[in-house]
């Protein structure tokens, strides 16, 4: 049973680039959260997909945007790469079914190292 | 917004000694979670408290849950080797946002 697989897993770009990350939810699971991981910090939650549509999002600007398949699977775009997006990108998916939220714990990707020169 | 607090942020103990990693946060939540990191590796799921009073036990970790004090404590007993990780609370509202503390990195040492 596959867990949830991101790619890339290392990807290097510039800044004012635009990179597409990859993500596809574990088997059964129907809910896509995206996080970014600063260096020694813990992940600050991005967005959430379900249905594919965005239900719920953090603090991040419109530069970071995402898209959910009818597959679960999403993808996570960010334009305009600033230096400050050098990060640790996790993938986490959950199942919530008909219910509206769950209790069940996220599963995370081994996510993508991202880093902006 | 949310804000989770987890101190220590830096932890060095003796194999074999007993700590506890303590966890705070901000509001109402009724859902805590309890995740381990190791370097350069994903998020694993450890703990799910889901009411007041809770309590996990798994191996030489016990976690609990206090929602009145909004207070969560992950207790490591008899520490070894292989507990060296980082350890992460977090705390999901209604909308199924985790809130993220800022972690605990554990170092066990022989």
């Amino acid at each position: 049973d596959a867990g949830v697989t991101q790619s890339p897993t290392h990807l290097i770009k510039t800044r004012g680039q635009q990179v597409t990350l990859r993500c596809s939810p574990k088997s059964g699971h129907d809910t896509v959260s995206w996080y970014q991981q600063a260096l020694g910090q813990g992940p600050q939650f991005i967005f959430q997909y379900y249905e594919e549509e965005e239900r719920q999002r953090g603090n991040f600007p419109d530069r970071f945007s995402g898209h959910q398949f009818p597959n679960y699977s999403s993808e996570l775009n960010v334009n305009a790469l600033l230096l400050g997006d050098s990060a640790l990108y996790l993938c986490a998916s959950s199942y919530t079914g008909q219910g509206r939220y769950s209790n069940q714990p996220q599963h995370f990707g081994d996510g993508t190292r991202l880093s902006i020169l | 917004e949310l804000k989770v607090e987890q101190n220590p942020l830096f932890l060095s103990m003796q194999e074999g000694k007993n700590y506890t990693i303590y966890c705070n946060y901000s509001t109402t939540s009724d859902r805590l979670y309890w995740y381990r990191q190791d370097p350069g590796k994903s998020l694993e799921s450890l703990f799910v408290l889901l009411s007041n009073g809770a309590v996990k036990q798994e191996g030489r970790l016990m976690a609990s849950l206090d929602t009145k004090a909004r207070l969560s404590t992950l207790h490591i007993t008899a520490a070894v080797h292989d507990l060296s990780a980082t350890y992460f609370c977090a705390v999901s509202n209604t909308g199924n946002q985790f809130y993220f503390g800022t972690g605990t990195s554990l170092t066990v040492i022989p």
